[in-house]
């Protein structure tokens, strides 16, 4: 079974709305990552949390982590037409050496 | 400059046939990776290098062999392909386990 698992897998909203996204993992982590990936291309890095951090805040996006409950969630505000893409959580697990192991992503549409 | 440069983008090929995928990266970064994302767009990685040595190897048949001739370049070498071994390859570096991987742009291994 994946290590990350988002939550939903799909979401459509309108623009100006906000989109949520949550990721769930299983294992200790050294820190957890968000990725975006528009359709046809590589995955861009957007942010990365460390597991002694609980909130991290990168221009539209706030991103949560709660170790305790092993889960993550990433809110992108007032979205965008341009913010359509898919949105991948990955974890570095502390066990399991330098690799991050990612989740199945939330697939977002931002409707104009 | 593109940081994380693959090629071919797109690769169309018999079964049976070899075919080799490029990457390089112009970032300095000591690690690269090579991960398989399937039809579903789930990410596994398949191989990590850190300066020219293999230091993850992922459940991946043998028929996949990794190269780094140095730590600016891994090349993905695939025998015998098979109709199971289409997906997008790929390639992303990282610099420490503190910071994000860049990506590449993939490509898109498809086996007729």
């Amino acid at each position: 079974s994946q290590q990350g698992e988002e939550d939903p897998q799909a979401l459509s909203i309108q623009e100006g709305e906000n989109a949520t996204m949550n990721c769930s993992y299983k294992t200790s982590i050294n820190n957890l990552q968000w990725y975006r990936q528009n359709s046809g291309r590589g995955l861009v890095h957007l942010i990365l949390i460390r597991s002694n951090e609980r909130e991290k805040h990168s221009g539209r996006l706030r991103v949560t982590l709660d170790t305790s409950k092993k889960s993550s969630s990433l809110l992108i505000t007032a979205s965008r037409a341009a913010d359509t893409a898919s949105y991948f959580c990955a974890t570095d697990e502390i066990a399991a050496g330098n690799k991050l192991t990612f989740g199945g992503g939330t697939r977002v549409l931002v409707k104009p | 400059d593109t940081a994380v440069s693959q090629t071919p983008k797109y690769l169309v090929t018999q079964m049976g046939n070899d075919k080799s995928i490029k990457c390089e990266q112009n970032l300095g970064h000591d690690t690269m990776y090579w991960y398989k994302q399937d039809s579903k767009k789930f990410l596994k990685i398949m191989f990590s290098y850190n300066n020219k040595e293999l230091i993850i190897n992922e459940t991946v048949p043998n028929r996949f062999s990794p190269k780094s001739p140095d730590k600016a370049h891994l090349n993905l070498h695939i025998n015998s392909l098979e109709l199971g071994d289409s997906a997008v390859y790929f390639c992303a570096s990282s610099q420490g386990g503190r910071y994000g991987y860049t990506f590449g742009s993939g490509t898109r291994l498809t086996v007729v």
